[in-house]
Formats: C-alpha cells, structure tokens, sequence
C-alpha cells in the first residue's frame, strides 16, 4: 500500500489567490513528481524533485513553485491563481536506484479556480 | 521528439479478451509501464516491462519488444470494474516517465 497523501482533495477559489497544495510521503523516496492532468487527457510533468533541496521544472510551462525542504514533503504553491489553473493536480513518489522505478500517486487536489 | 501512441477508446463484452497496443519513440528506453486510472482517480501500477516478451500477472498480461518500440497490455475475463483508462509510460535515458494519452476501455455486459 502506498503511502502518500495530498491535501485538500478539493479547491475551489477565487481570481488572484495564493494557494499551496500539499504533498507528503511516508515511503522515504528520495524522487518526488508534481503532474497536472485535465479530464481524459494525459499526465503532463510540471515539477519534480531527486532529494532535499533539488527542484526542476518539467515540459509543461507552469507558474508554480515548488520546495523541497524535507524528504517527506513535496508541496506546489500558486501565487496568482487563475481559471486556466483549473485541473487535477497528481502528486508522486518513486523509490531509489535498487528498487522498481514505479511511481506511487496520492489521490489528488482537483483545484476550480473562478 | 518523445512520442507514445495508443487508441483513444476501446469497447469489449465482459468475460472477453481485449488487447491494448502501444507503441513509442523515445529519447532511450529503461522500461515501460502500464498504469491503470479509474475516472477521476490517480494513476495505479499495473505492469513493468524491461527485457522483451510477456509478463503474466493475474488476469493481466503486459508484452514488450524493444526492437519494434512496442508493447501490449492483454486483459482476460473482464469484469466490468476493468472500465477505466489505461495508460502507457515509459522510462527516457533520463529517468524520466514519458506518459501516453491513455486508452479509455468501455465494458458491456
């Protein structure tokens, strides 16, 4: 059973608000993926992370940051939302070089942005 | 480019066989996944493929060949929870998951 966990699962704001949406694994997975996936479409990467202190962007431009202070702790900020930011926001994990480079998703935050 | 293709939509009858093909062209290879997604849910593990040929697991059955950029995903007795989308990933010289669109399986009774 994997392990990790997105809060909120459902977001529903306004025009120009800051949000973070957050992202925690209980795995110790030193890998750690942001991806954004609208309604029957297909994943696209926006942020990933290798280790403490290590942030890339992925192929999909997007105007969020990410962090990553703590091995467990992956979380994706939006400082101006906007309707365009409306989608499902898929948080994942994969474990290191010994083990299957399987990635494990949380549920997801489904963000509406008005 | 890095490309994966894989029908849009597929319909089979419970009970039946349905094969879900996808072939890539990618920038290396270190193996390919097939993820299970139910709608409005994340992504689940199916399969990892990495040498040629097939791996049997359950009802589910995942083939690859590395030569043709190709691979399968077989789905025996089907059951109507096996709706859902199926999405074909696979692992670029970069470690990183390059993801299909995702194939949508309809189940009729």
């Amino acid at each position: 059973e994997a392990d990790i966990y997105q809060t909120p699962r459902y977001l529903v704001i306004g025009t120009g608000k800051k949000i973070t949406l957050e992202c925690s694994q209980t795995m110790g997975h030193d890998k750690m993926y942001w991806y954004q996936q609208d309604p029957g479409m297909e994943l696209h990467l926006i942020h990933y992370s290798y280790g403490v202190n290590s942030t890339e962007k992925g192929d999909l431009s997007s105007e969020s940051t990410v962090s990553r202070i703590r091995t467990e702790h992956f979380p994706l900020t939006l400082e101006s939302a906007r309707p365009s930011h409306t989608s499902q926001y898929l948080c994942a994990s994969s474990g290191g070089a010994l083990e299957l480079p399987e990635q494990f998703f949380g549920p997801g935050t489904r963000l509406t942005v008005l | 480019g890095q490309n994966i293709d894989q029908p849009t939509e597929m319909t089979a009858t419970e009970g039946a066989i349905v094969q879900i093909n996808c072939t890539y062209q990618t920038s290396g290879f270190n193996g390919l996944f097939w993820y299970q997604q139910h709608a409005g849910e994340a992504p689940t593990f199916l399969s990892y493929n990495v040498l040629d040929g097939l791996e049997e697991k359950g009802r589910f059955s995942s083939f690859l060949s590395r030569s043709k950029g190709y691979s399968y995903l077989l789905l025996k007795e089907l059951q109507m929870k096996d709706s859902a989308s199926y999405l074909c990933a696979v692992l670029d010289s970069n470690y990183q998951l390059i993801w299909g669109a995702g194939t949508k399986l309809i189940i009729k009774p």
